[in-house]
């Protein structure tokens, strides 16, 4: 009955270097969301994956950003060449199915600071 | 395209009390989902309630309800008997009833409860 987990819980990195930031969905869940929450700021979503399907990727905000889901379950996102302006809390949520009704159910988040 | 407006950055509440946090979208769809997250300091988000766009009547779940206001395109939420407990961030957010399953969310109401 465990939850979405993410690691790491935090990490800070140097401008430059690439990260990688993993997300446990729920088991059974077929859809898997990650969003970037900016201080003081809603949720934006970043990419989807559903079953088998191609990703949506339509919220990555550039080239540098992207993310696999292996076996239809881990997923790991990965930031290339980071920037300060990535520095923000990456959320990863999973639903048992990709419905407009289907709860999303939330990780803790990996709060990412970039120097 | 979407989008979710919270009004409100921040409200305050004394305990016992009941407090509304407003929230408008905008959609051209007619089949959505709406929704109320809760985001304590512990950064872990919580599915407070939630409405189905064809249902008139309103959600409700223990000390929490909804005001959905279709065609004024609002939905409020009412915190009942205010708890020390539910000092939090409040997310509104709209989904498409489709397939497509991301989230779109306002910036936040931050809930300060007084004792």
């Amino acid at each position: 009955g465990a939850g979405v987990s993410q690691s790491p819980s935090n990490k800070v990195t140097e401008k430059g270097k690439d990260v990688e930031l993993r997300c446990d969905p729920i088991s059974g869940h077929t859809a898997l969301y990650w969003y970037r929450q900016r201080l003081g700021q809603g949720l934006e979503f970043l990419i989807y994956f559903q079953g088998n399907s191609a990703p949506d990727k339509s919220g990555l905000p550039s080239d540098r950003f992207s993310a696999e889901r292996t076996g239809g379950s881990v997923s790991t996102l990965t930031i290339q060449r980071t920037q300060q302006e990535d520095s923000a809390v990456y959320l990863c949520a999973s639903s048992l199915a990709a419905s407009g009704w289907e709860t999303q159910y939330f990780g803790p988040g990996t709060r990412l600071l970039v120097l | 395209a979407q989008t979710v407006t919270q009004s409100q950055p921040e409200m305050s509440v004394q305990e016992a009390e009941t407090v509304t946090l407003s929230c408008t979208y905008d959609t051209s769809e007619s089949d959505y989902y709406l929704f109320w997250y809760k985001q304590p300091p512990s950064r872990q988000m919580i599915l407070v309630i939630r409405q189905e766009a064809y249902k008139q009547q309103n959600a409700t779940e223990n000390r929490f309800s909804v005001n959905f206001q279709k065609a004024a395109k609002s939905f409020s939420l009412k915190i009942s008997d205010s708890q020390l407990g539910d000092a939090a961030m409040y997310f509104c957010a709209y989904r498409y009833g489709g397939s497509q399953g991301n989230l779109i969310f306002g910036k936040g109401t931050k809930l300060s409860v007084k004792p």
